[in-house]
């Protein structure tokens, strides 16, 4: 079975540029969660999503925001993009609450 | 004091040896516990999730659970080679929020 697809994988945008990343979940997963990992960090948690709705938000700036589609893909959108937003970003989905997610590829994001 | 804690090591241990890694959680609500192992510049892979309190074993791996102390931990038996690699514990806190560890980086020499 297909795992979560992100895309793009690498991306390089210059400051103050927009980013948009993409996750498609695993087939019949209904939360969608969006992580950043800085070098030698651990994930930190962005947002979450639950049959399309915003479920729960960690430390996502104001100038990021995302949303849950109707065929359950999600998208991260990063405006005036700074340096220290380059990071891998990830998404993972699990199929209801609380049960095991799973994680896609990543998006390297490289700010300059 | 953060939500999920860990050790960050890393943790040396010889091939063939138990690794023991432990993490901490401060949500005595928390119900669902995990845990992630991830290889540099990769995404997290799960390897064990555990539920209710106890021991829950899957090959060489065993995942133990303390809710009353809030406490989970991960052994490894035989440990090899190629399980050199961030173990990150993570936590669901609430309805949708999972929360990782800083995670323990082991280190298995030959």
């Amino acid at each position: 079975a297909a795992g979560v697809i992100q895309s793009p994988r690498h991306l390089i945008k210059e400051k103050r540029e927009t980013a948009t990343l993409k996750c498609y979940p695993i087939s019949r997963h209904d939360t969608v969660y969006w992580y950043q990992q800085g070098p030698g960090q651990d994930p930190q948690f962005l947002i979450s999503f639950y049959e399309k709705m915003q479920s729960d938000k960690g430390s996502i700036p104001d100038r990021f925001s995302a949303q849950q589609f109707s065929d359950y893909h999600s998208e991260l959108n990063m405006s005036s993009l700074e340096l220290g937003d380059s990071a891998l970003y990830f998404c993972a989905s699990s199929l209801g609450t609380g049960f095991e997610a799973f994680f896609g590829q990543g998006t390297r994001l490289t700010v300059v | 004091q953060k939500e999920v804690e860990q050790n960050s090591g890393p943790l040396s241990v010889p091939e063939g040896a138990i690794a023991s890694l432990n993490c901490t959680y401060s949500d005595r609500g928390s119900q669902s516990f995990f845990w992630y192992r991830q290889y540099s510049g990769k995404s997290p892979e799960l390897i064990m999730s555990i539920y209710s309190n106890g021991d829950k074993e899957d090959g060489r791996f065993t995942a133990q659970l303390n809710k009353a102390s809030q406490y989970v931990s991960l052994l490894i038996r035989d440990s090899q080679p190629s399980d050199s690699a961030t173990y990150l514990c993570a936590v669901n806190t609430g309805f949708q929020k999972l929360v990782f560890g800083t995670g323990t980086r082991l280190l298995v020499s030959p």
